[in-house]
């Protein structure tokens, strides 16, 4: 299976921030990588795939990059409304492994 | 409008089954993969299962391997999730996903609110 090692497990920021999220496969998964954003008691939502292509209605302030085994998810401009909990997933291969996830909090 | 929604959960004793159901609508069942994706208490996303969009190809987690079973009925617009042999590690909130292929490997583009599965005697 591949792991998917995300960093950090937590941050504390300010609105109108800027914030990078990493994540790393345990091998090489080209392009083959999403982001989702999830609060408690909520569906995830899908932000980008393919490493870098937005999802359709996600604001352009969110973006993604990398390829192989590294990326990054930016958040430019922190929003109220961004304060979450950020995964990553291959989408490489069966199992779909997820990041551990990375919890976006209020400074 | 994409639409998923799950049911089927509650309290269980270990050792016990139950089956989880995901209703969905707003696309073309039949032409997409389905998920399942859960999330124990405290901990990140785990996923369990996906199932292709014509129901012949199917994987499991190792976690789950040969005590869950997943199936869907194309003609309900329905996917299902059997649970034998729960354990308490199987305590997590069950959300289905659909993917954006037909395939088992795809990006997870809509998802559930999820149903609540507790195992504990």
């Amino acid at each position: 299976d591949i792991q998917m090692t995300q960093s950090p497990s937590s941050l504390s920021a300010s609105v109108g921030d800027s914030v990078t999220i990493t994540c790393r496969a345990s091998q090489s998964i080209s392009r083959y990588l999403c982001w989702f954003q999830h609060k408690a008691g909520k569906a995830p939502k899908l932000l980008i795939y393919a490493a870098s292509t937005l999802q359709s209605g996600v604001p352009s302030r969110f973006s993604g990059s990398g390829s192989g085994t590294d990326f990054t998810l930016t958040i430019n401009s922190l929003q109220p409304e961004d304060f979450a909990t950020y995964y990553c997933q291959q989408t490489y291969s069966v199992p779909q492994t997820f990041g551990q996830g990375t919890k976006v909090e209020v400074k | 409008e994409v639409e998923l929604l799950e049911s089927g959960g509650g309290l269980i004793q270990p050792g016990g089954s139950l089956r989880l159901s995901c209703a969905t609508s707003g696309f073309t069942f039949s032409n997409f993969a389905l998920s399942w994706v859960r999330q124990a208490p405290g901990k990140g996303l785990e996923w369990v299962s996906v199932i292709s969009a014509s129901g012949g190809n199917r994987y499991y987690a190792d976690s789950v391997q040969g005590r869950f079973t997943i199936s869907r009925d194309n003609s309900r617009n329905t996917l299902y999730l059997q649970m034998n042999a729960l354990r308490g590690e199987d305590t997590a909130l069950y959300y289905c996903a659909k993917l954006a292929v037909a395939h088992s490997t795809g990006d997870f583009d809509s998802w559930g609110q999820g149903t609540l599965v507790t195992v504990s005697s």
